[in-house]
């Protein structure tokens, strides 16, 4: 089945930095690629995914970009804020299947 | 629509005893399944329901077993809980399997002593 690793594990950036987290997957058949934001004692919630014929997506402070070729994936979050503190997974999956995950980044954003 | 909704938000079993864990669905999705978190591993799927009437095994079902009731019900049994299925569990539905993001419920900690 997919592998999917995300790095890093832990992520502290200054309020107003940007943050990247950085995914790759093993199956080329993969063509759906998703981001989760999961605070502390809640459930994860879908914040912007990405298809396989779109090699970037914007939403507002968010962006996600994708390079099939080396097969990886990364989530981008600008002018960061207190807010954005929380666990986010990246996954994968191919149509008509399940998704896999990747084992989450911890981001703190320091006031 | 309340989303997905799971119950009960927490459980405490002895070992060898068993519970079923419900999840129910309102948006109309065709396909649930059911995670466990642990710390450090990600999310991993126990088994999961494309459609109404079939259910699969994801990367970790030994010692679970599901049930698609209807479209909006998918429900999770242990037969004889494990202290290592201490975990938290999620439920979570998507429009189709693996084309659309998930909704997820609010989780279920199972505590095994």
């Amino acid at each position: 089945g997919e592998n999917v690793e995300q790095h890093p594990s832990t992520l502290s950036v200054q309020e107003g930095d940007s943050a990247v987290i950085k995914c790759t997957y093993s199956d080329s058949a993969s063509n759906y690629f998703p981001w989760y934001k999961q605070e502390l004692g809640k459930r994860p919630q879908l914040i912007i995914d990405i298809r396989s014929n779109v090699g970037e997506k914007k939403d507002q402070r968010i962006a996600v970009t994708l390079n099939k070729t080396a097969k990886h994936f990364s989530l981008h979050i600008t002018e960061t804020q207190p807010e954005d503190s929380a666990v986010y997974f990246c996954a994968a999956s191919i149509t008509g299947n399940q998704f896999y995950f990747g084992t989450g980044t911890s981001l703190t954003v320091i006031p | 629509n309340a989303g997905v909704t799971q119950t009960p938000k927490f459980q405490v079993l002895k070992t060898g005893q068993s519970m079923t864990l419900q999840c129910a669905q309102d948006m109309n999705h065709n396909s649930m399944y059911w995670y466990r978190q642990d710390p450090g591993m990600g999310l991993r799927l126990i088994y999961y329901s494309a459609s109404e009437g079939t259910t699969d095994k994801g990367e970790v079902p030994n010692g679970y077993n599901v049930s698609r009731l209807n479209k909006r019900e998918f429900s999770l049994r242990l037969e004889s809980a494990a202290p290592s299925q201490t975990s938290v569990y999620f439920c979570a539905s998507s429009l189709d399997s693996g084309v659309y993001g998930y909704t997820f419920g609010s989780g279920t900690r199972l505590t095994v002593v």
